[in-house]
């Protein structure tokens, strides 16, 4: 099935530093939402963008929703141990009662102290 | 309630055995989906219900059967698996958008199958 672009596929960060991450796409999606899943358990819902050029936060996570509806992006601030774990984009292209999720390939973040 | 719960949690079968995963949501969703997660990979989409009712099948193999009793609870039977069919499967409820609302697509913390 079609797939996200998503970069980077990991990263090696410092316990303090700010992460950015972003998903493309060759279609247009009408809402982007961005996951973030831990080992052995489902993805959780961080940030769900539902308009072009939004700019949405969730604490020290930020998110954006391109002004082409082809692309988002996800940045992370001051990072800690608990950000670690598979960051997943997700597009949707209506918000109707029954939407197919196009997920992203996912970005891997660790962190260290 | 905003949680969607799944059961069990780990499940080992043979490839001659019939189970069931079962998924539950009180949050009055009426989508619920179930995906595929193999290792490494974002999830994949295999089937979804909407108001109760089968609206896409992504040709998924015939040895897995949704069902969808009500608006609340969704299963997947299994049967005759192969061992490539181990992975984690997750289950997902989703409402229709609400302008100034929270949307809500949400998973469950999937049941991690191993088909031996």
């Amino acid at each position: 099935g079609q797939q996200l672009n998503q970069s980077p596929q990991s990263m090696f960060i410092q316990e303090g530093e700010d992460v950015s991450m972003n998903c493309t796409s060759s279609s247009i999606f009408n809402t982007w939402l961005w996951y973030k899943q831990d080992p052995g358990e489902g993805p959780v819902l961080l940030i769900a963008l539902y308009k072009a050029g939004e700019l949405t936060s969730n604490g020290r996570l930020t998110a954006q929703f391109g002004i082409t509806r082809k692309d988002s992006f996800l940045n992370i601030s001051a990072s800690i141990p608990s950000d670690v774990g598979i960051y997943f984009c997700a597009g949707l292209p209506n918000t109707g009662t029954a939407s197919k999720l196009t997920f992203g390939t996912g970005t891997r973040l660790q962190v260290t102290l | 309630d905003t949680e969607v719960t799944q059961t069990p949690k780990h499940l080992v079968m043979g490839m001659t055995n019939k189970k069931s995963l079962k998924c539950e949501q009180h949050m009055g969703h009426r989508a619920m989906y179930w995906y595929k997660q193999k290792a490494k990979k974002p999830p994949e989409l295999m089937f979804v219900y909407s108001y109760e009712k089968l609206s896409i099948n992504e040709s998924v193999p015939s040895r897995f059967s949704p069902e969808c009793p009500n608006s609340s609870l969704l299963n997947l039977h299994l049967h005759a698996l192969q061992p490539e069919d181990s992975a984690l499967y997750l289950c997902a409820s989703s409402q229709q958008f609400v302008p100034g609302a929270l949307y809500g697509y949400t998973f469950g913390s999937g049941t991690r199958l191993t088909v031996v």
